[in-house]
């Protein structure tokens, strides 16, 4: 079954920690999207990248970093620098940048 | 400054009617549209677009309608089912593709049997 898979559901950590959220699709997707979704706010864009080995800076990168060594998995690292890292973490993929997006189920972070 | 608006939090309708989800935006250079719905527990599934050449576009029971001068559109879902009952996200995207697309807040939907 193709799909994005997004683990873990639910992540906790300590404050000052660094958290990598993970990112698979097997869809042959060259375009990959990580956002982040708060109460009451839509979905923000972090970082998107179009091909492997790139990647861009979306609307709220700071705090964040991302790699992209493979085509199928676009990890995101929480920093301690993020303010405010508490959040529900959507990836999504899509064949080019000209096709809607494609999204895992999502994982919420929570900082103890 | 929210550049996409969707006003009502939350929408009920009786099952079979029809479903009217609004959305306004600020920026006159968003070109491409879309239309996500959700469900709790998952991630957003694409629904259906309109790129800005286009009032409309339809597929099966769902119709996007495209206003530029007002900078509005609606999905309208005809007839409503109860599985349709989720959240409904607007979005647009004026980078000429979907690379960088500003998503709205959502609009919960519950269809009533």
């Amino acid at each position: 079954d193709g799909g994005i898979t997004q683990s873990p559901k639910y992540l906790f950590r300590k404050e000052g920690q660094n958290v990598t959220l993970s990112c698979e699709q097997n869809l042959n997707h060259d375009a990959m999207y990580w956002y982040r979704q708060d109460p009451g706010q839509g979905l923000r864009l972090i970082y998107y990248s179009q091909i492997v080995n790139d990647f861009q800076k979306g609307d709220i990168a700071e705090g964040y970093s991302v790699s992209r060594e493979k085509k199928e998995s676009f990890p995101l690292t929480v920093t301690s620098a993020q303010k405010n890292p508490t959040a529900f973490y959507l990836c999504a993929s899509a064949p080019g940048v000209y096709q809607p997006q494609h999204f895992g189920d999502g994982t919420r972070l929570s900082i103890l | 400054d929210q550049q996409v608006k969707q006003n009502s939090p939350s929408l009920s309708v009786q099952e079979g009617r029809i479903s009217i989800l609004n959305c306004d935006y600020t920026n006159s250079m968003f070109d491409y549209f879309l239309w996500y719905k959700k469900y709790p527990a998952e991630g957003p599934t694409f629904l259906i677009s309109i790129s800005s050449i286009k009032d409309k576009n339809e597929d099966g029971r769902f119709t996007v309608f495209l206003n530029k001068s007002a900078k509005h559109l609606s999905l309208h879902i005809v007839p409503s089912q109860p599985g349709d009952s989720a959240v409904y996200f607007c979005a647009a995207s004026n980078s000429g593709g979907y690379q960088k697309v500003t998503f709205g807040i959502g609009t919960k939907l519950q269809v009533i049997p």
